[in-house]
């Protein structure tokens, strides 16, 4: 089936550094990739669409300046987490669409801990 | 409109015994209605989808029932099994492609 690898899975880092989170779809391709947050025992919320070759799209209240999207090919997206602050701490999610099989695969989730 | 209300928030449920999980949507343009199953620090995993034009799937022991005219569709857990102790979560799109909207979970404990 579809895997989607994402890296790294958990991450601490100290306030105002930047940290990049990789989104890789291994067996497909994936014009299509998206970016959730997820708070402690609370739901998925998105992000961000990222696309392939084009600017990503930013859901109402997220700072495109601040979580950069980057989707340079049809396998790999990346989110940069520039400037990271301790509220920035979160459980980060990707998923990408598999336009073969009308497919959505998730990551596995990166736990980003900002000290 | 884009909003999916689930329930309960929370669900114990002895070994073997069947676990159900409702959710409702306002918007009629959502036409793709899956289940995912997220245990702690992973990702989620999808169970089971179902599209409007089909009022019953079925995959094993996961179940869902939609209904298109009340705007709701439930998840049901046949034979429950500690193994299933996680959250899970309803979610909507518009279509192909699109994002999905996720429904606020429901932490499911099976006791054994």
């Amino acid at each position: 089936g579809a895997v989607v690898s994402q890296h790294p899975s958990w991450v601490i880092c100290k306030s105002g550094t930047s940290v990049k989170i990789e989104c890789r779809s291994l067996d497909f391709q994936a014009t299509t990739m998206f970016w959730y947050r997820q708070f402690p025992k609370q739901s998925l919320m998105l992000m961000a669409t990222s696309n392939e070759g084009s600017k990503a799209t930013y859901e109402q209240g997220v700072e495109k300046d601040k979580f950069l999207i980057n989707h340079a090919s049809l396998t790999l997206s990346t989110l940069t987490v520039t400037s990271a602050h301790p509220e920035d701490s979160s459980f980060y999610i990707c998923s990408a669409v598999d336009m073969g099989n009308y497919g959505y695969t998730f990551g596995s989730g990166t736990r980003l801990t900002v000290v | 409109q884009q909003q999916v209300k689930q329930s309960p928030q929370s669900l114990i449920v002895q070994k073997g015994g069947i676990s159900i999980i409702n959710c409702a949507y306002e918007n009629t343009a959502f036409d793709y209605f899956p289940w995912y199953q997220q245990f702690p620090g992973k990702g989620p995993a999808l169970l089971i989808a179902i599209r409007p034009d089909v009022s019953e799937k079925k995959e094993g022991r996961f179940t869902i029932s939609f209904n298109k005219s009340a705007k709701q569709f439930s998840l049901h857990i046949m034979d429950s099994q500690p193994g299933d102790s996680a959250t899970y979560f309803c979610a909507a799109s518009r279509g192909y492609g699109q994002n999905f909207v996720f429904g606020p979970g429901t932490r499911l404990s099976v006791l054994p």
